[in-house]
């Protein structure tokens, strides 16, 4: 089955204590994503990445780091988080063929206290 | 920069309504416009989508078109069900800044009452 997975789905953490969050995508898909998502202000991109070691700023990058080590995995580290990273976060992968059809995994929910 | 604007929420409606979710859009270039949804406790599913002007998208019985006179893409049902309750997002994927970049609105939520 086609899918875009991530782990922890929860996870409350303190203020400055190091997390990462795993996202893996099982469909040879070049582009992946991270999103949060927050009342009000809809899903804002955090990093994103085209291909393998490729990885650029989207519109919300700090606080926050990505590697693209290998095409399947792509995960999101908080090296010193804070409440205000606080919200839930998306992953999602694609091809360029779909031109902006993306996979979404089923969303991390972080308490940063 | 590109943005999109959708209707506020939340919407709630009786079964068997007619839906009409609006979504307007500002962007450079030429975008493709998308709908997804978000079913409660899931991620994002592509409902449908647009890639050109005039382009009508449709799925499950909701339908969208690409007016680019008006920049907009409303989303409408002609008889919604109470499975249709989700959360509904207006997106765009601007190709001149890089096809797979998405711009979301702020979503609106749909309750659909029995």
């Amino acid at each position: 089955e086609a899918q875009v997975t991530q782990n922890p789905r929860y996870l409350i953490t303190v203020t400055g204590k190091k997390l990462t969050v795993t996202c893996s995508q099982n469909m040879n898909h070049e582009y992946m994503s991270w999103y949060r998502q927050d009342p009000g202000l809809g899903l804002r991109q955090i990093y994103y990445s085209m291909n393998v070691e490729v990885t650029d700023k989207g519109d919300v990058p700090e606080g926050y780091k990505v590697s693209r080590k290998e095409k399947r995995n792509f995960p999101l580290i908080l090296e010193s988080p804070s409440p205000n990273q606080t919200s839930l976060y998306f992953c999602a992968s694609s091809t360029r063929a779909l031109s902006g059809w993306q996979y979404f995994g089923p969303g991390t929910r972080l308490t940063v206290t | 920069g590109n943005s999109v604007t959708q209707m506020e929420g939340p919407v709630t409606l009786s079964e068997e309504a007619f839906l009409t979710i609006n979504c307007t859009y500002t962007a450079t270039g030429y975008p493709s416009l998308f709908w997804y949804v978000q079913y409660p406790g899931e991620g994002l599913q592509l409902l449908l989508k647009a890639t050109k002007a005039d382009d009508k998208g449709s799925n499950k019985g909701f339908e969208a078109t690409y007016r680019k006179e008006t920049t907009s893409f409303h989303l409408e049902k002609g008889s919604v069900q109470v499975s249709d309750s989700a959360v509904y997002f207006c997106a765009l994927s601007d190709r001149s800044q890089g096809a797979q970049k998405l711009v979301f609105g702020q979503g609106t939520r749909l309750t659909i009452n029995p």
